[in-house]
């Protein structure tokens, strides 16, 4: 009965390969998120969607392209991999992160640990 | 620059004692400051959710202080057992111009519980 379930948990690829990482909340939240942690364990965020629309966009490559079919989901695509993009990708999400839903919670996925070789 | 700074980055400890773990942040303008616990190939639990006007929180054996003035907060962990051997994260929230929160994290102070 997973909150925030990611898929794959592990991706090994190579090179210049396109990837997709999936993301899916059961818990009706309006907000969800792309995380990136990197080898010294900083979590950064790369984007935000509020009912599938983009409201935080961290100067991400464009090589990354998020999509959101609906605000239960929001699946991460990369274009032309990188091995400076091997790191572990967190989804996650919040209630209403407008002003009244200040204090909301962040659930997060198990990570995607994506290995560019 | 908008920082949250941990300290120390690793720490030892027998099962059955006490820690505290340190955080700093300069971020402006302030929301709310959070610690999260992330065990191993996990991804991050929430452990307790402070604003600016709170100066403690309980949760279970975890207790968090924010100080809004100086900008600093621990985490006292009581009684220590080996399944709270994790990483412990600051994360200060910042209020964005579009009135969203942006959370900025803290590289964690990764605890080891030994018995």
């Amino acid at each position: 009965d997973t909150a925030v379930s990611q898929t794959p948990k592990y991706l090994v690829t190579q090179m210049g390969n396109d990837k997709s990482i999936k993301c899916e909340q059961n818990l009706g939240h309006d907000t969800m998120y792309w995380y990136k942690q990197d080898s010294k364990k900083f979590l950064k965020i790369m984007f935000s969607y509020n009912n599938k629309e983009l409201i935080i966009n961290e100067t991400v490559p464009n090589r990354f392209s998020p999509k959101s079919p609906d605000k239960a989901h929001l699946n991460l695509h990369i274009n032309s991999l990188e091995l400076g993009d091997s790191a572990v990708y967190f989804c996650a999400s919040s209630s209403d992160e407008l002003s009244g839903g200040r204090n909301t919670e962040a659930f997060f996925g198990q990570g995607t640990r994506l290995t560019v070789v | 620059k908008n920082q949250v700074e941990q300290s120390p980055q690793s720490l030892i400890i027998l099962e059955g004692k006490n820690c505290t773990l340190q955080c700093n942040y300069t971020v402006s303008p302030f929301s709310n400051l959070r610690w999260y616990k992330q065990d191993t190939g996990r991804g991050p639990v929430s452990l307790t959710i402070m604003t600016f006007s709170e100066n403690t929180k309980s949760n279970g054996r975890y207790t968090a202080t924010l100080d809004a003035d100086t900008k600093q907060s621990s985490l006292h962990i009581t009684a220590s057992q080996l399944s709270d051997s994790a990483s412990y994260i600051c994360v200060v929230s910042q209020l964005t111009t579009g009135g969203y929160n942006k959370l900025i994290f803290g590289a964690g102070t990764r605890l080891a519980v030994h018995p």
